[in-house]
This record gives structure tokens, sequence and C-alpha cells, in this order.
């Protein structure tokens, strides 16, 4: 069965702290993976996006990674600030049998001053 | 810059009425577009999947009598929430799968900005 499974579901961290959220899946084929940045009462932003072959990928603060052999991928979050207070979903693409979107739940993620 | 626009981005109307909301993409062509809602602190749930020209598949539980989807041409959809109750009250959000150049033709789902339903 197809699955994205985000961890942890909801974290707070002090602002100028670093954080990593883990996301885990069982989709496949596997065609590509990218992480949205959701900020209450607004659509999902998109942050990254990573194909088979790549393992790292940044976007400014953010600095994602994808392990395609063990099926996981991490979002970094370096020197948080006030505004990265969203939910961070991982979502899954794949194209077997038609194009499928998978949705993580998402982590919430809270920066306290 | 944002690839997929919703219009409007709020709306709030007495129940009974008829809503429309409009999904476009900019500057792609959308081979196929999704409905979401969302309630507060939930995740995303989808509604619907249509293809231009033909009719939209609806997830199980979605009436699709009551939440009529068009999508009229590769660049178009419209939602339209039919006698709208309180209950309908959530954030609609519609996704464009396609290769936008500005996304260096990367061929995937984008997401619109949202549009907040209130029904009195």
């Amino acid at each position: 069965k197809n699955q994205v499974e985000q961890s942890p579901q909801s974290l707070i961290i002090l602002e100028g702290k670093n954080c990593t959220l883990q996301c885990n899946y069982t989709v496949s084929p596997f065609s590509n993976l990218r992480w949205y940045k959701q900020d209450t009462g607004r659509g999902p932003v998109s942050l990254t996006i990573m194909t088979f072959s790549e393992n790292t990928k940044s976007n400014g603060r953010y600095t994602a990674t994808l392990d395609a052999d063990t099926k996981q991928s991490s979002l970094h979050i370096t020197a948080s600030q006030l505004s990265d207070s969203a939910s961070y979903i991982c979502v899954v693409t794949s194209w077997g049998g038609g194009f499928k979107t998978i949705f993580g739940a998402g982590t919430r993620l809270f920066v306290k001053a | 810059g944002a690839v997929v626009s919703q219009h409007p981005s709020w709306v709030i109307c007495k129940s009974g009425t008829s809503v429309k909301i409009e999904c476009r993409s900019l500057d792609f062509q959308a081979t196929t577009m999704f409905w979401y809602r969302q309630f507060p602190k939930q995740s995303l749930m989808l509604m619907a999947t249509s293809n231009e020209g033909s009719k939209a598949t609806y997830e199980q539980g979605v009436e699709k009598d009551k939440f009529l989807i068009n999508h009229a041409s590769l660049t178009l959809s419209t939602l339209t929430v039919t006698s709208a109750h309180p209950e309908d009250s959530s954030f609609y959000i519609c996704s464009a799968r396609g290769s936008p150049i500005a996304e260096g033709r990367t061929d995937t789902q984008y997401f619109g900005p949202g549009t907040r339903l209130t029904v009195l």
C-alpha cells in the first residue's frame, strides 16, 4: 500500500535552534518527493523537490535529503525563525498505474521566542 | 512565483446560496486539476480529480451534485458549492498538474493559495 508517514506529528523549538523533520514512504514506483510549507490559512508552498537520483537539495535555510534505498527523506531547518512556524508536508508522486500523489499528514512546527 | 491562482481568496455567503471558486494554472497547461478541502488543523483531503473535457472523478463520500466541478480548459477549473450550508465552511485548495517553465518543467502538482469559504 502506498503510504507516506511523517514524524514527529508536532514539534516545539526555540528561535535560532535547528530541527529535522522525517518522512518515510512506501510509494512505488517513485517519481519525486516534495516538501511543502503550509502556513495557517494558506495553500502549501513548495520548498524542495527531489527525484530518484538526488540525495540533497537546499533552499535557503531548508535542506532536504533523500535516501531512495531506504525510502526516507528529511527536512532540516537551520537557525529557525518565528516565521518558520507552520505545517510541513511531505508529498510523494508516483507514476505507476497513473499519476498519483500521496500526502503525509504533516508535521506542525512551532517556533517560540 | 506562484504558478496556480485561485479566486476568490475568501468568500462569505448565506446558507442556501451557491459559490463558485476558480482555479487557474498560470503560464502552463494543466493536464489534471485536483480539488482539496481542509478543515482547521487537519490534513488536505482530496475531493475530486478532473481532466480537461471530461467528468470529474469524486472521492468516496464527496457529493458530486453538491460540489460541481467544471474543467473547461487546460488552464481553468471551477468548483461550485451548491446550496451551501454552514458545515461546508472550509478551506478549499486547488492543485494543477503540469510542467511549468518557472518550475524547471518538473511534472508534479502545484497548489493554489486556497479559498476560505464561510457559510453563515
